[in-house]
């Protein structure tokens, strides 16, 4: 079983500041991908960042980034330069390879304050 | 905008009624997905089709009824629902399903979701 876990429920910062989501995971593979997921009021679910296990080197994307320590199991995003287009639920997800269950965390609600 | 499209955005049924969610992506996904998500919660995964053929039932009631009639459409047949059913919906495809290694590797690509209430 894979377990995925967030325990930041609630997160606001202000505009242009830096945000660190964290996320811890479980699962007894050693091949498995990471994902940060992105869901906006009232908008689709969107990837923001992906992650593969066997990859010692964190993922970017431009503002975005991840920390990723797979001895420890904690896969954190950080959010450089906060815009209010940030404003969102970040899911943080897990898939096993081999596997097509997608297991998400429970999200944390993150307000970029103007 | 979305390429994967989500049809109705809003239905308000009640517990005899028979509906259908529909979903449709036009991305050459081979694999597509429904989700149930409640207020505040994470997305729950319902159903996998991978190459039109059901992968995944997470133990679903038999009151949800999946259909995925071609590569492109997903669609979800409701029967005597429950209030407790009420939620949004979400249909999801995504591209890199490797077909001998039954992989999902890559991106899941959710439509804006289908909004259930049951009366």
């Amino acid at each position: 079983a894979q377990t995925v876990t967030q325990s930041q429920p609630e997160m606001s910062v202000q505009e242009a500041e830096t945000v660190t989501l964290s996320c811890t995971y479980d699962t007894s593979e050693n091949n498995y991908y990471l994902f940060w997921y992105k869901q906006p009021p009232s908008r689709q679910m969107i990837l923001v960042i992906r992650q593969e296990a066997y990859k010692q080197q964190n993922a970017t994307e431009n503002r975005f980034s991840v920390n990723f320590q797979k001895a420890a199991k904690s896969f954190s995003l950080k959010i450089s330069d906060s815009q209010l287009g940030d404003t969102a639920m970040y899911f943080c997800g897990l898939t096993n390879f081999g596997n097509e269950k997608l297991t998400f965390g429970t999200g944390t609600r993150l307000t970029i304050i103007p | 905008d979305t390429e994967v499209t989500q049809t109705p955005k809003h239905l308000v049924m009640g517990m005899t009624n028979k509906k259908s969610l529909k979903c449709e992506q036009h991305m050459g996904h081979r694999a597509m997905y429904w989700y149930k998500q409640k207020a505040k919660k994470p997305p729950e995964l319902m159903f996998v089709y991978s190459y039109e053929k059901l992968s995944i039932n997470e133990s679903v009631p038999s009151r949800f009824s999946p259909e995925c009639p071609n590569s492109s459409l997903l669609n979800l047949h409701l029967h005597a629902l429950q209030p407790e059913d009420s939620a949004l919906y979400l249909c999801a495809s995504s591209q890199d399903h490797d077909r001998l290694t039954e992989m999902n590797t890559g991106e899941l690509f959710f439509g804006e979701g289908s909004r259930l209430t049951v009366l």
